[in-house]
């Protein structure tokens, strides 16, 4: 079955402590992203990744990382979290064999609460 | 600064009634136009998407409307059912495959 795999789907943590959440797909996408969605905010894309060890800022990085060290891993490391970064995260995954516009996959999404 | 403006924030709708959702856009870069439907502890799915060329695109009971020129676009639900109940996210992809986000809609369709 095609999917995005997200771990952990809920987690509740103190602020300073770091933590990775993880991201897989298995669809052998190219394109990879990290979103947090917020209420009333949407949907705001934290990192994006276009292939293996490319990987680029979306409109919210501060605070976050992300590595691309295979194709069906994207794993998002908040080194130092803080009570903003509370927050609902979700993974995507396209191809862009075809270009613009390839349906984005999301994974479950992980509920972060930064105490 | 949302590059991506959705209203309603909210929307009540009758069973079978039309559930209309609005968006505008300003970063005339954008060329693609999806549509993504959320229920309750799951991530969005993609619902139905538009190109810029065309000014609708119908898939059974949803209907995309698109006005280049005013940058805006719209969903229309036909016949309205509960199991439509669910938050409804505009969308604007630019080069690179980035997708810019509207605020969400959530929808609740009465019986």
């Amino acid at each position: 079955e095609a999917q995005v795999t997200q771990n952990p789907r809920y987690l509740i943590t103190v602020t300073g402590k770091k933590l990775t959440v993880t991201c897989s797909q298995n669809m052998n996408h190219e394109y990879m992203s990290w979103y947090r969605q917020d209420p009333g905010l949407g949907l705001r894309q934290i990192y994006y990744s276009m292939n293996v060890e490319v990987t680029d800022k979306g409109d919210v990085p501060e605070g976050y990382k992300v590595s691309r060290k295979e194709k069906r891993n994207f794993p998002l490391i908040l080194e130092s979290p803080s009570p903003n970064q509370t927050s609902l995260y979700f993974c995507a995954s396209s191809s862009l064999g075809r270009g613009l516009g390839d349906t984005q996959y999301f994974g479950p999404g992980t509920r972060l609460t930064v105490l | 600064q949302q590059q991506v403006k959705q209203s309603p924030q909210s929307l009540i709708v009758q069973k079978g009634g039309i559930s209309i959702i609005n968006c505008a856009y300003e970063n005339t870069a954008f060329d693609y136009f999806p549509w993504y439907q959320q229920f309750p502890g799951k991530g969005p799915a993609l619902l139905i998407a538009i190109r810029p060329d065309v000014s609708e695109k119908k898939e059974g009971r949803f209907t995309i409307s698109f006005n280049k020129s005013a940058k805006q676009f719209s969903l229309h639900i036909m016949d309205s059912q509960p199991g439509d109940s669910a938050t409804y996210f505009c969308a604007a992809v630019s080069a690179g495959n980035m997708l810019t986000f509207g605020g969400g809609t959530r929808l609740m369709v009465k019986p």
